[in-house]
Order: C-alpha cells, then sequence, then structure tokens
C-alpha cells in the first residue's frame, strides 16, 4: 500500500527558504496517470494548492504562490520535494504532501503532514 | 475567499441526516469538471471520502453519499454518528486562470 511521508525543517527563519521532502513508499514515484502535489493549510483555516509535479517533471503552481516555489522529483530515492522562497509569518502551515490522480482529477493518498512554523 | 463555497458549519443529532453544500461556478463544477471530497478529523490529514461526485472509495460506509447539479454539489450523511464530527471540503478542478485545484472553504460538522 503507497504511502507518504514529509520531512524537513520545522521552523523556519523570515526571509529564508522552506524545504520539505516527501518519501513515497510502497510504490513507484514513476506510475503513469499520477502527479504529486504539495497543499498546505495554516492553523485553523482551509486547505490551499500549492503546485504539482507530472511523473514526466512538467510542474504546475498555484498563480498566488508561483513566484517562490519550486517543486522537484528524485525519482532514484522515490521522493519529491517542495521549497518555498522568502517565507513570511503567512506561510505558517501544516504541509501535506498528496498523491493526485489525473482523472478525475483528485488526491487519493496523503501523508500525514508536518508543521512549520516561520518566525525569528 | 474560497473558489468553491461552503457553509461554514452545519449540525445535526446522532441518527439524523444532514447536507453539506458546495458551489461553484461556470468555470469549474458547472464545466462539467467532477467534485471530490475529503474528511479531516481533529488533527489529522484529509482523507478521500467522496470521488467523481458520487463514488465512494473501499472501506467509506454507504452513509456518506454525493451528488451534482449545475454548479453545485452535495454531500449527505445520513444515520449521523459521533465519530462523523470533523471538517469536510470539496475539491474540485477549475479551468480558469486561477489555480487548476481548487477547494471549499470547509465546513465543521458538530454531531450534538
Amino acid at each position: 500500500q503507497l504511502q507518504l511521508q514529509e520531512s524537513g525543517s520545522g521552523l523556519v527563519k523570515p526571509s529564508q527558504t522552506l524545504s520539505l521532502t516527501c518519501a513515497v513508499s510502497g510504490g513507484s514515484i514513476s506510475s503513469g496517470g499520477y502527479s504529486w502535489s504539495w497543499i498546505r493549510q495554516p492553523p485553523g483555516k482551509g486547505l490551499e494548492w500549492i503546485g504539482y509535479i507530472y511523473h514526466s517533471g512538467s510542474t504546475y503552481y498555484n498563480p498566488s504562490l508561483k513566484s517562490r516555489v519550486t517543486i522537484s522529483v528524485d525519482r532514484s530515492k522515490n521522493q519529491f520535494s517542495l521549497k518555498l522562497s522568502s517565507v513570511t509569518a503567512a506561510d505558517t502551515a501544516v504541509y501535506y504532501c498528496a498523491r493526485y490522480s489525473a482523472v478525475p482529477r483528485y488526491f487519493d493518498i496523503w501523508g500525514q503532514g508536518t508543521m512549520v512554523t516561520v518566525s525569528s | 475567499q474560497s473558489v468553491l463555497t461552503q457553509p461554514p458549519s452545519v449540525s445535526g443529532a446522532p441518527g439524523q441526516r444532514v447536507t453539506i453544500s458546495c458551489t461553484g461556478s461556470s468555470s469549474n463544477i458547472g464545466a462539467g469538471y467532477d467534485v471530490h471530497w475529503y474528511q479531516q478529523l481533529p488533527g489529522t490529514a484529509p482523507k478521500l471520502l467522496i470521488y467523481g461526485n458520487s463514488n465512494r472509495p473501499s472501506g467509506v460506509p454507504d452513509r456518506f453519499s454525493g451528488s451534482k447539479s449545475g454548479t453545485s454539489a452535495s454531500l449527505a450523511i445520513t444515520g449521523l454518528q459521533a465519530e462523523d464530527e470533523a471538517d469536510y471540503y470539496c475539491q474540485s478542478y477549475d479551468s480558469s486562470l486561477s489555480a487548476p485545484v481548487v477547494f471549499g472553504g470547509g465546513t465543521k460538522l458538530t454531531v450534538l
């Protein structure tokens, strides 16, 4: 059974870059028909899609974050990563990685989430 | 301001039926794109509850059902149980210049 596990820095200083990794186990990140996504949830608020990367390497980002986001994949390690630059307190959130089914476009498997706090 | 609009909260007594609405527009639900629903229990990650408007993944009780009409969709929960108390989110695809993945703002279900 496919599982996702986020890891990375839990505390990031303002203006620095947030870096997270999502390890995929129980299946291959190169499987066709899926893309690999990041979603975040500020404390007490709703879900916000950050972006995703297809198995081909193509990426799509939320326009509101596009200038600061990079999602990449490391097939040799079966994992994908998120980098968010120039962070502010507004980027404080629980960050989830998730598998996105191409059709009909839903998130079928989620990681447990990791809390990232932006503070000096 | 979420692209998909949900009521902030709904409530019901055990055994009752509740519905949660999700209203979109002509660039998402109204354009024919599917609606999916997620359940987020307190302190946990969201879990896929309904996909493709009305389909339940394996293991989801048939007390949960979904429907879609026009620019809106609904999640219905019958035979309400205490364990159903959670946040519920709808999600769809959007073909406008906004983000292709759009969520509703979420609905807090309270079991009285």
